[in-house]
């Protein structure tokens, strides 16, 4: 069942280095993740997809692994900003009638010290 | 670049009164969905909607809660009667036929 009040896990790193977030999913027929950035009192950012199909994707300064054998993703974000402080979620797409759903994951809070 | 946006940004409302939450979906978008965020947990999916019906909701989306698409631009989230436990944020999100969901910034919502 769900947990209230969960305890966000935390990751705290160095201005210019890379940090690494990761997530594992549930559901085995998800065919697309999603990496969304939520800053303090706002709505969930887009930063990065991937498809069932591939194992990796790169964007700017970010980069997406997947691995469908462990059901594990990860978010790798390259000389970390003080603006990428915030909470990282992961989302897997559920297909579901006419549309999909999206459930999302637990969140870790990503901490840039200056 | 187009946005999801919501209105009101924060409401206050009394135990058992009903609320209306709006959003105005990226114009060329045709799936909608609301979900909710309770203070430090996870984002719940509530309900999506398409071609003006609901295509599916989850068990939260109980007899109190409705959508709506009035017009062309609007998608509202109604709760008839709130409850204390309603209190979160609400985000809309929309997307075209891709799947990638784009989110409103949110409604805070707290029930006394």
């Amino acid at each position: 069942g769900e947990s209230v009040g969960l305890h966000l896990p935390t990751l705290s790193v160095q201005e210019g280095d890379n940090s690494i977030i990761n997530c594992a999913y549930s559901n085995s027929a998800s065919d697309y993740f999603i990496w969304y950035k939520q800053e303090s009192g706002k709505g969930p950012q887009f930063i990065i997809d991937i498809r069932s199909n591939m194992d990796k994707r790169q964007g700017q300064r970010v980069t997406v692994l997947l691995n469908k054998t462990v059901k594990h993703l990860s978010l790798q974000i390259a000389a970390t900003q003080p603006g990428d402080s915030a909470v990282y979620f992961c989302a897997e797409n559920i297909r579901g009638g006419a549309t999909n759903k999206l459930i999302f994951g637990t969140g870790t809070l990503l901490a840039v010290q200056p | 670049e187009p946005e999801v946006t919501q209105t009101p940004s924060h409401q206050v409302t009394q135990m058992g009164q009903e609320v209306i939450l709006r959003c105005v979906p990226i114009s060329n978008h045709l799936y909608f969905y609301w979900y909710r965020q309770i203070l430090g947990q996870k984002v719940e999916f509530l309900v999506s909607f398409y071609n003006n019906e609901i295509s599916e909701k989850s068990e939260i989306f109980d007899d109190q809660f409705s959508v709506e698409r009035p017009d062309g631009s609007n998608f509202t989230l109604k709760i008839r009667s709130t409850k204390l436990e309603d209190s979160a944020m609400y985000f809309c999100a929309s997307r075209i036929q891709s799947m990638t969901q784009y989110f409103g910034p949110g409604t805070r919502l707290l029930v006394l």
